[in-house]
Formats: C-alpha cells, sequence, structure tokens
C-alpha cells in the first residue's frame, strides 16, 4: 500500500528557535497534503492544506507566519514551526492523497514536539 | 463550523463479542464519509470511504453502513480480537471542498 513518511517522530526543542517537520510520499504522487496537529484527547486538528506549486490554505486561527508549509515537489512536503513556544507542544501528523478520486488519506507515523 | 460526532468515546469489550459506533455528520452538502483505524505507534490506517447514501462496505470483520440522508454511518466489528483494539476514526468531506473534518476518535480497547 501507499507510504507516507514523516520525519522526525519526535523532537525536543528550545524556546525560541524553530522546528522542520518532513513528510514525504514514498510510492505515488501526492497532489495534496495535510498537516494536523493532536491536542491532548482531542481530535486531529486540520492546519493546512498544501497542494503542489501552490500555497498552502491555512485554516481559521493557525497562524501562516509561524507554521510555515512548503509543497516543493509531488513527494515533499514540510511544516517549520518558526521560534517555537512552549504552547507549541503537541503532536503534528500529516497525510498525503493523490490524484485518483474519492482515494483515502495515507497518514505519516507523526512528529511529537517539545519546546522546552 | 462543521462539526463530526462520534460515539461513544471510548469503549470495553470482551474478546469474541460484537460491537458497533457511530459517527454524525452534517447531512447537507455531503460529498464522503471516510473511516480510519490508529492503532497505538502506528500511522492512521484507512478502512473505508464511502460515498453513496445506502452503502455498506465490508473489510474482513469490520463492516461500516452510510446514511447521508439523516448524516450518520456506523462501524461494526464482528468477534472482536485483541488485535481490533485502537482508536476508530471518522472523518467527514462536504462537497466543493478538499478537506476532511475528523471526529474525536472511539477508544477500543478488547479485554481477553
Amino acid at each position: 500500500g501507499a507510504v507516507v513518511s514523516q520525519h522526525p517522530s519526535r523532537v525536543i526543542c528550545k524556546s525560541g528557535t524553530s522546528v522542520k517537520i518532513e513528510c514525504r510520499s514514498l510510492d505515488f504522487q501526492a497532489t495534496t497534503m495535510f498537516w494536523y496537529r493532536q491536542f491532548p484527547k482531542q481530535s486531529l486538528m486540520l492546519m493546512a492544506t498544501s497542494n503542489e506549486g501552490s500555497k498552502a490554505t491555512y485554516e481559521q486561527g493557525v497562524e501562516k507566519d509561524k507554521f510555515l508549509i512548503n509543497h516543493a515537489s509531488l513527494t515533499l512536503s514540510t511544516l517549520t514551526v518558526t521560534s517555537a513556544h512552549p504552547e507549541d507542544s503537541s503532536f503534528y501528523i500529516c497525510s498525503a492523497i493523490g490524484r485518483q478520486h474519492n482515494s483515502p488519506l495515507h497518514f505519516g507515523n507523526g512528529t511529537r514536539l517539545t519546546v522546552t | 463550523i462543521l462539526n463530526v460526532e462520534q460515539s461513544p468515546q471510548s469503549l470495553h469489550v470482551q474478546e469474541g463479542d460484537s460491537t458497533n459506533f457511530t459517527c454524525s455528520f452534517p447531512s447537507s452538502n455531503f460529498y464522503a464519509l471516510h473511516w480510519y483505524r490508529w492503532e497505538t505507534a502506528k500511522s492512521p490506517e484507512a478502512l473505508f470511504v464511502m460515498t453513496l447514501n445506502g452503502d455498506e462496505k465490508k473489510k474482513g470483520r469490520i463492516s461500516a453502513t452510510l446514511n447521508t440522508k439523516e448524516g450518520y454511518s456506523y462501524l461494526y466489528i464482528k468477534g472482536s480480537q485483541p488485535e481490533d483494539s485502537a482508536t476508530y476514526l471518522c472523518a467527514f468531506i462536504i462537497q466543493g471542498a478538499q478537506k476532511l473534518v475528523f471526529g474525536q476518535g472511539t477508544r477500543l480497547t478488547i479485554n481477553p
């Protein structure tokens, strides 16, 4: 089946630094990638939708200057958390979808970010 | 604001028993409903993509039904096994939008 690789799986950083998370589709072309965040005991919250070669569409309340998303190719999207604060500590997970109509999402394994 | 509700939030079932849980979603402008299984330390895995009212899909011991007119989907697991323990997520896509809105999930634990 389709594989999405997300890296790193776990990262600890200091306040004020930036962290980049990569999401790669290994065996299919991901026309669209989604970035989600999960707060404890809550559902996956969509942060942004990115289409290859165009600017990401951010959900209401998500700061685009803080969470930079780049989808430079059909197999790679990156999320950069800039000037991280402790409240950015969370679980971030990406998913990708191919061209086929009504195909399911393929998820990465997620990244646990801890900002100290 | 799109609201996708799953119930119950958690469920404990004895091995061998059958179980089911619900996903409720807005009945207007329906496009598709997805079900995913999310096991601990793994990535969510797609179970079903459902698009038509009255759809019924099956994968081994797991099946799902869809009622778009009243806005709900049921997921059934027959003869539960310990490996069925996971969080089951449903996600709704509205017509014209590209994004999936997820419910909170039902955390299922199978007791041996």
